[in-house]
């Protein structure tokens, strides 16, 4: 199956600092996605993105499938955006392969 | 808001115990897979029903199973309880075959 790899695995920034999340897949997926998982352990939707560029107020992904990554930019980071950000992809029509998480502490 | 709903949130349960968690889909979602997630760790893939029929399945015993309703609500049954099984389960549900997943917000489950 596939691997998917997250970086950092740990990232403190400061309140208003920017950052890029970068996910890394050993196969091409069809389905990709990035999740923030709050304190209570939801998975919130960020992005469903198997490709191109998109944008959601201070967060946008990109996705570059032909070389299987796909990157997460915060900007101007607030202390609710601290909490695991998760990128998933699958290759077929079922499971979800997960990545172990991006753990992101935003200090006021 | 996903519209996906998980019950019960929180539940203690004994080694060798039965458990039962559920999931209410959002509304034209035919689709719900479940997923197991321990803790410091990404959820990992148990199974997915389609239209009431298993269609995938993880690397978990056959003591996990499920079922999925006709009115696409969905539930896991854990028989024979160990310690290794607490964790947060998480179930998504999806308009269709593949895309996009929605998650509901998880059953807490710890195994004493």
């Amino acid at each position: 199956g596939i691997q998917v790899e997250q970086s950092p695995p740990d990232l403190i920034l400061q309140e208003g600092a920017n950052s890029t999340l970068r996910c890394n897949f050993s196969d091409s997926v069809n389905n990709l996605q990035w999740f923030h998982q709050n304190p209570w352990g939801q998975l919130i939707n960020l992005f469903y993105i198997p490709s191109g560029t998109k944008q959601n107020g201070r967060l946008s992904a990109t996705t570059v499938a032909t070389e299987r990554y796909s990157l997460l930019y915060i900007s101007s980071s607030q202390t609710t955006d601290s909490g695991v950000y998760f990128c998933a992809g699958s290759t077929g029509t079922y499971k979800y392969i997960f990545g172990t998480g991006t753990r992101l502490k935003v200090l006021a | 808001e996903t519209g996906v709903t998980q019950s019960p949130t929180h539940l203690i349960k004994t080694r060798g115990q039965q458990v039962t968690l559920r999931c209410s889909s959002q509304s034209g979602h035919n689709t719900v897979s479940w997923y197991q997630q321990a803790l410091g760790q990404g959820p990992q893939f148990i199974f997915q029903y389609y239209r009431e029929e298993e269609n995938g399945r993880g690397n978990f015993p056959p003591r996990f199973s499920g079922l999925q309703f006709p009115n696409y609500s969905s539930e896991l049954n854990v028989n024979a309880l160990e310690l290794d099984d607490s964790a947060l389960y998480l179930c998504a549900t999806r308009p269709g075959i593949t895309g996009e997943l929605f998650f509901g917000e998880g059953s807490r489950l710890t195994v004493l």
